[in-house]
């Protein structure tokens, strides 16, 4: 089964410290992955897409086919960063998308 | 203001009563999803159509329904056979019938079953 795993439920950092949200997936093939942010009172939202190779508001996510994950980082994490965090991947039929159970990202001042 | 309308914010059911969650987008997207976000188990797929008339079961389909008789609108219905259906229902749309990875959500709407 195509699964997305973030094992972390919550994550606690100290400001200016390095953030790093873990995401694990089983998927054959080549998988399309993705990161999604829930701020506070806002709406989901796409954060960055694999293929993108991109960094959005400091982040940054590399996918490790060999150890199957796809981890978000970001080397000095912001207040502002407080948010919820999904995972998610494109299913191999193409028509859905799976996330995963989420990581609460909260930074302390 | 483009994007997706769900509506009621806010939804209190009793047993054994449907109640039927509205979702309408003018974004001119082909897909529409609804998820179920449930606390520590993330976004769960109820349901999702790619065209009009047309729509798939997700993961946890039992006790829900959908009809997609316009472009613009995925209502969901939650009916009676759900065995637990209080829970934050996110519905989202994309362009073009697959997903490319860019979903776009509504504010949600929270149910409550008393």
């Amino acid at each position: 089964a195509q699964r997305v795993t973030q094992p972390e439920k919550l994550l606690s950092v100290f400001k200016g410290a390095p953030v790093e949200l873990k995401c694990n997936y089983s998927y054959s093939g080549s998988p399309e992955l993705f990161w999604y942010v829930q701020y506070s009172r806002q709406r989901l939202q796409l954060l960055l897409r694999h293929i993108s190779r991109e960094s959005i508001k400091g982040f940054t996510a590399d996918l490790n086919k060999g150890e199957t994950s796809f981890h978000l980082k970001k080397p000095f994490a912001q207040e502002e960063d407080s948010a919820m965090y999904y995972c998610a991947l494109i299913h191999s039929s193409a028509s859905k998308i799976i996330f995963g159970s989420g990581t609460r990202l909260s930074i302390r001042p | 203001d483009g994007g997706i309308t769900q509506s009621p914010k806010y939804l209190f059911r009793k047993e054994g009563q449907n109640v039927t969650l509205s979702c309408e987008q003018n974004l001119n997207h082909d897909a529409m999803y609804w998820y179920r976000q449930d606390p520590g188990q993330g976004l769960r797929l109820i349901y999702y159509s790619q065209i009009v008339n047309d729509f798939q079961k997700g993961d946890i389909a039992e006790g829900y329904s959908v009809s997609r008789e316009k472009k613009e609108s995925f209502p969901l219905t939650v009916t009676s056979a759900q065995k637990n259906p209080t829970a934050f229902y996110l519905c989202a749309s994309s362009m073009g019938r697959t997903p490319t990875g860019e979903l776009f959500f509504g504010e949600g709407s929270r149910l409550t079953v008393l």
